[in-house]
């Protein structure tokens, strides 16, 4: 079964745009959640899709939001970047987000504002 | 709010030694556990979990054991190898959620560093 996949693997962004990155989970896994790590806040939880709904919100700025679509596959956008959200954006999946589940991770996007 | 605490290394030990990495959670409601080990420039894996108080979950040598009394679930190996090296992440997964989903919460993470 393919894992998580993950697009694209890097980006260079300047400050003031906008970038979407996207990502398809495990076959059948409905719940996707999105992390971002950096060196200095380590990973945090962005948000969780499940059934095409948000459900859950970390503690981030309106400049980030997301979707997901009826086949599960997820996209997170940043709008309006700032150097500071240089930092590999993870993708993670499950089958329904329960908390007993393991989260299956993608490799991740490396995104470099400039 | 949840969180998790471990010790952040660097962590440098010579092939073979024996490994323990140090895990304590504070949570709302019960908590399953994990350990994620990331190497360099890829994603995390699932090294092993817990899901109940006394669980043992146990990977590729690496064991750990879900303590609620001392509210710990350390990493430990008996014999590390070079192909161990990477970064450890101890997380947890709470079964309260007002908003209804489960999202995992990260200690900073501990590198490990292998040498021959």
């Amino acid at each position: 079964k393919a894992g998580v996949t993950q697009t694209p693997r890097y980006l260079i962004k300047t400050r003031g745009q906008q970038v979407t990155l996207s990502c398809s989970p495990i076959s059948g896994h409905r719940s996707v959640s999105w992390y971002q790590q950096t060196p200095g806040q380590g990973l945090q939880f962005l948000f969780e899709y499940f059934s095409e709904t948000q459900r859950n919100k970390g503690n981030f700025p309106g400049r980030f939001s997301g979707r997901q679509f009826s086949n599960s596959r997820s996209e997170m956008n940043v709008s309006t970047l700032e150097l500071g959200d240089s930092a590999l954006y993870l993708c993670a999946s499950s089958l329904a987000g329960s908390y007993q589940e393991t989260q299956y991770f993608g490799p991740g996007t490396r995104l470099l504002v400039l | 709010g949840n969180s998790v605490t471990q010790m952040e290394g660097p962590v440098t030990l010579s092939e073979e030694a024996f490994l323990t990495i140090n895990c304590t959670y504070t949570a709302t409601g019960y908590p399953s556990l994990f350990w994620y080990v990331q190497y360099p420039g890829e994603g995390l894996q699932l090294l092993l979990k817990a899901t109940k108080a006394d669980d043992k979950g146990s990977n590729k040598g690496f064991e750990a054991t879900y303590r609620k009394e001392t509210t710990s679930f350390h990493l430990e190996k008996g014999s590390v190898q070079v192909s161990d090296s990477a970064v450890y992440f101890c997380a947890l997964s709470d079964s309260y959620s007002g908003a209804g989903s489960y999202q995992l919460t990260f200690g900073k993470g501990t590198k490990l560093s292998v040498i021959p």
